[in-house]
Order: C-alpha cells, then structure tokens, then sequence
C-alpha cells in the first residue's frame, strides 16, 4: 500500500542545535513530497517540497530536506533550531486515484528547548 | 486573497442533531478536500474534488457523512445524525493541480458532539 510513515512520535532538541524530523514513504512511480507545520489551533502551513531536480529541497523559515531515493525518505532538518520551531510536522505524500489526492503522516511533535 | 475558509470555526452540539461544516476554497483551485483530525488517528481524508466532481469518497467514515460542492467557490460537509465519536477538527483545503499540488488548508472547524 502506498504510505507516508513518521517513526518518530516526538522530537526533542536544545535552541541553536541541528534538528532532524524523519520521513520514509512508499509509493509507486516518482513521489511528489511535502512538509507541512501545524502551529496550535491552527490550519497546516506549507513548508517545502519536492517533485524533481535537486535532493536537498530548501524551504520557509530556513527548513530544507533532503530526498533519498534509495532509502526512500524525505527527512526535514534545521541546521540551529529555535523555540519558535515547536510545532507538529506532517509528512504528505502526492498520490494519483482518479484523481490527484495527498496523504499525511501521523505527524511529529517537535520542542525546542530554550 | 484571503485563503481557504472555513465555518463554523466552532461548534458545540448534541448527540443525534445535523451538523452542517461550509468551505469556501481559494478562487481558482480545482481541487477541494475534507481532512478530519483527532489524537487518534491523526489527519484522514475524508474525501476530495476536483472540478466540483468528488472524486474518491473512501475515507468517509460512514452513510452518516456526506459531502457536496455545487460551485467551484462552495462546498459543505454533513454530519447527520452526529454522535460524540464525530468530535474532532475538520479541514478544509483546497489547490491547483498544476502548481505541483501545494495544499492550502483553512483555520478548521472544532466540533464537539455533546
């Protein structure tokens, strides 16, 4: 089946240190991939994406990721997190049935420790 | 341009009453779809459309959900009867299938089934 997992339920880091959210997908044919944040009580905000071209996608808010077709992921990072990253992160994946439709990952909580 | 929008934002009601959830997407997109997220299970798609034609309905829970788009600028989520299990957020989003499927989503509407 075709499907966008989050292994990670949470992810914790320190301000001003790297971050890293994982994605893995399973699709057929080429993927299109997204990264979406939800801040609380809010709608989700795209982030970035990748359809074709370059592996290391950059995006909003200084996020990039880095597609890897042999491993099958897509994992958002950050090189210096800030507080104001805190947020759910959702993974999506493009997928055609009839029509073009996009699935989410369960999503990761990330904090940022001051 | 002012987004997808969504209303009620929110709604508190009694088990077994209709609950009615409007969208208006962004002015131009061809796609429209109903997202319903709890702690639960996350972020499903309920259903979507494109052209105002729904397109793959088979994340709709149940014969108690339907969904409508008469216009390319309206379409309505029904709840009837609704139950307590129904509570959740429910988003609205809309895009163009030409932009590479970037998914705009609008502010949700918080249900409560008392």
């Amino acid at each position: 089946a075709q499907s966008v997992a989050q292994p990670e339920d949470q992810v914790n880091v320190a301000e001003g240190n790297p971050l890293t959210v994982k994605c893995t997908y399973s699709v057929s044919g080429n993927p299109y991939l997204f990264w979406y944040v939800q801040y609380p009580n809010r709608g989700l905000q795209f982030l970035l994406k990748y359809i074709t071209g370059d592996n290391l996608v950059k995006g909003s808010y200084g996020f990039e990721a880095e597609f890897n077709k042999s491993q099958t992921s897509f994992h958002l990072k950050k090189p210096s997190a800030l507080v104001s990253d805190s947020a759910l992160y959702f993974c999506a994946v493009r997928l055609y049935t009839g029509g073009f439709k996009t699935i989410f990952g369960a999503g990761t909580r990330l904090f940022v420790k001051a | 341009d002012a987004g997808v929008i969504q209303s009620p934002r929110h709604e508190v009601t009694e088990m077994g009453q209709e609950v009615t959830l409007r969208c208006k997407p962004i002015s131009g997109h061809d796609y429209l779809f109903w997202y319903r997220q709890t702690m639960m299970r996350g972020l499903e798609l309920l259903i979507y459309f494109n052209n105002n034609v729904p397109i793959d309905d088979s994340g709709m829970p149940e014969d108690r959900f339907s969904a409508k788009m008469p216009n390319a600028s309206f379409s309505t989520l029904k709840i009837q009867p609704s139950e307590p299990r129904d509570s959740a957020v429910y988003f609205c989003a809309s895009t163009v299938s030409l932009s590479g499927n970037t998914i705009y989503f609008g502010e949700g509407s918080w249900l409560t089934v008392v």
